[in-house]
């Protein structure tokens, strides 16, 4: 059983400062996503990883993918007030039609 | 272009009633997907389809069908709601290439009481 599991699932932070999240998963999977999701909204895709090494960056968010450790991370640069959210993290077997999260991290981002 | 439709946005039940989630897609994609959210355990699959006429199971079906007749709509369907099936359901979908980047509707907000 495939499991995913993302630490921490609650983070408080100041605009400016750099953080992680960390997503680690049970078993082999042939893609990693990262989403976000605002309150009371929809989620909305951020990053597909693909492959080991794997790394995408747009504006203040950077992902990574090691597959061999079953991790992905979440880098957060000098963060500012528009980036608090939920952020989960998801992998698959067979594509995007089956997707296991993690809990998610819920951001906040305090001026 | 609208994306991923679901209706109702919310809706509220008695224990026993039936009703269906609606959902429908207009970017031609093959994969659909309906998940359920509920609070501290991220999203669960409850059922999905790879094409019309045909579905499979997700991690946690109990209580709940689908169908897929045509490639745009892929109705969930509660067949006698319970307090349990309280939660925010998400519908879902996706080509079937390398990126297969999932695009989700708004969410229903379903309370059974």
């Amino acid at each position: 059983e495939l499991k995913v599991e993302q630490n921490p699932l609650f983070l408080s932070m100041q605009e400016g400062k750099n953080y992680t999240i960390y997503c680690n998963y049970s078993t082999t999977s042939d893609r990693l996503y990262w989403y976000r999701q605002d309150p009371g909204k929809s989620l909305e895709s951020l990053f597909v990883l693909l492959s080991n090494g794997a790394v995408k960056q747009e504006g203040r968010l950077m992902a990574s993918l090691d597959t061999k450790a079953r991790l992905s991370t979440l880098h957060i640069t000098a963060a500012v007030h528009d980036l608090s959210a939920t952020y989960f993290c998801a992998v698959s077997f067979e594509g995007a039609q089956k997707l296991v999260f993690g809990q998610g991290t819920r951001l906040t981002i305090n001026p | 272009n609208a994306g991923v439709t679901q209706t109702p946005k919310f809706q509220v039940l008695k224990t026993g009633q039936s009703m269906t989630l609606q959902c429908a897609q207009d970017m031609n994609h093959e994969y659909m997907s309906w998940y359920r959210q509920d609070p501290g355990m991220g999203l669960r699959l409850i059922h999905y389809s790879v094409g019309a006429g045909i579905t499979d199971q997700g991690e946690v079906p109990n209580g709940y069908n689908v169908s897929r007749s045509t490639t745009e709509d892929f109705p969930l369907r509660l067949l006698s709601a319970a307090p349990s099936q309280t939660s925010v359901y998400f519908c879902a979908s996706s080509y079937t290439n390398s990126l297969g980047r999932a695009f989700f509707g708004q969410g229903t907000r379903l309370t059974v009481v």
